[in-house]
C-alpha cells in the first residue's frame, strides 16, 4: 500500500512569502493531486499531475516521479490561502487514491 | 463548479437508528467516493464505486453500505448509527484520468 507523507504538518508564514508544501509516496503512481480545504469549507482540486509541473495564478505545482516526490509552491502568500492542502496519489491500475494527512497553512497579515 | 451535490448537509440521528447519505452528480463520471473526515486522520475511504451496481470497500467499511443504482447516485447507508460514526462525510466523484470534485459534505451527528 502507498504510504503518503506530506511535510511540514502545520505551517506559519506572513502575507508576501514563498510557500512550499511537500509530498512523499513510496510506490510508483499514475496521477497526484492536491486539493485545497478552507476552515469549515469544501475540498477544491487545485491540480492533477502525473509528470512536470502546473501553473495557476500564484500556485505552482511540480512531480518528480523518479524521486516519488511532489511540492505545491504558492507565491506572494495572502492571508485568503490559509487552509488545509492535501495530497493525494492515484496508484496505477486503481481507482482507489491514497490520502496524505494533509498540511495547515497559515498567512498572516 | 463540478455537478456534485450531497444531502443531507446536517443531519443528527440518535444511536441504532438508520441513516443514508445521498450523492448525486451531473458528471456522467465513473467513479464515485464515501469518505469520512476525521480529525488527526484525514480523509478515509468508506466505500467507492467504479460503475453502476459495482462497488467495492474501502479502509473503513464496517457499520456502512453503499449502492449505486444509477450513474448519477451513490447512497452510503449507517445501518444502525453508533457514537463513533460522528463524522463528515464528502462524497467525491472523477472521470477516468480526470481531477476529483467533491461535494461539500455532511456534518453527521449521532447522539
Amino acid at each position: 500500500k502507498n504510504e503518503v507523507e506530506q511535510s511540514p504538518q502545520n505551517l506559519t508564514a506572513q502575507e508576501g512569502e514563498f510557500i512550499t508544501i511537500n509530498c512523499s509516496y513510496s510506490v510508483g503512481i499514475s496521477a497526484l493531486h492536491w486539493l485545497q480545504q478552507h476552515p469549515g469549507g469544501g475540498i477544491v482540486s487545485l491540480f492533477m499531475l502525473s509528470s512536470g509541473k502546473k501553473k495557476h495564478g500564484r500556485l505552482i505545482a511540480t512531480i518528480n516521479i523518479q524521486e516519488k516526490h511532489s511540492s505545491l509552491h504558492i507565491t506572494a502568500s495572502h492571508p485568503r490561502d490559509s487552509a488545509v492542502y492535501i495530497c493525494a496519489v492515484e496508484e496505477g491500475g486503481s481507482e482507489k487514491l491514497v490520502f496524505g494527512k494533509g498540511t495547515k497553512l497559515t498567512v498572516n497579515p | 463548479d463540478a455537478g456534485i451535490t450531497q444531502s443531507p448537509r446536517h443531519k443528527v440521528t440518535e444511536t441504532g437508528t438508520p441513516v443514508t447519505l445521498r450523492c448525486h452528480q451531473t458528471e456522467n463520471h465513473r467513479y464515485m467516493y464515501w469518505y469520512r473526515q476525521d480529525p488527526g486522520h484525514g480523509l478515509r475511504l468508506i466505500h467507492y464505486s467504479y460503475g453502476v451496481k459495482d462497488t467495492d470497500k474501502g479502509e473503513v467499511s464496517d457499520g456502512y453500505s453503499v449502492s449505486r443504482s444509477k450513474t448519477e447516485d451513490f447512497l452510503l447507508t449507517l445501518e444502525s448509527a453508533t457514537s463513533s460514526q460522528t463524522s463528515v462525510y464528502f462524497c467525491a466523484i472523477r472521470g477516468v484520468h480526470s481531477p476529483l470534485h467533491f461535494g461539500n459534505g455532511t456534518r453527521l451527528t449521532v447522539t
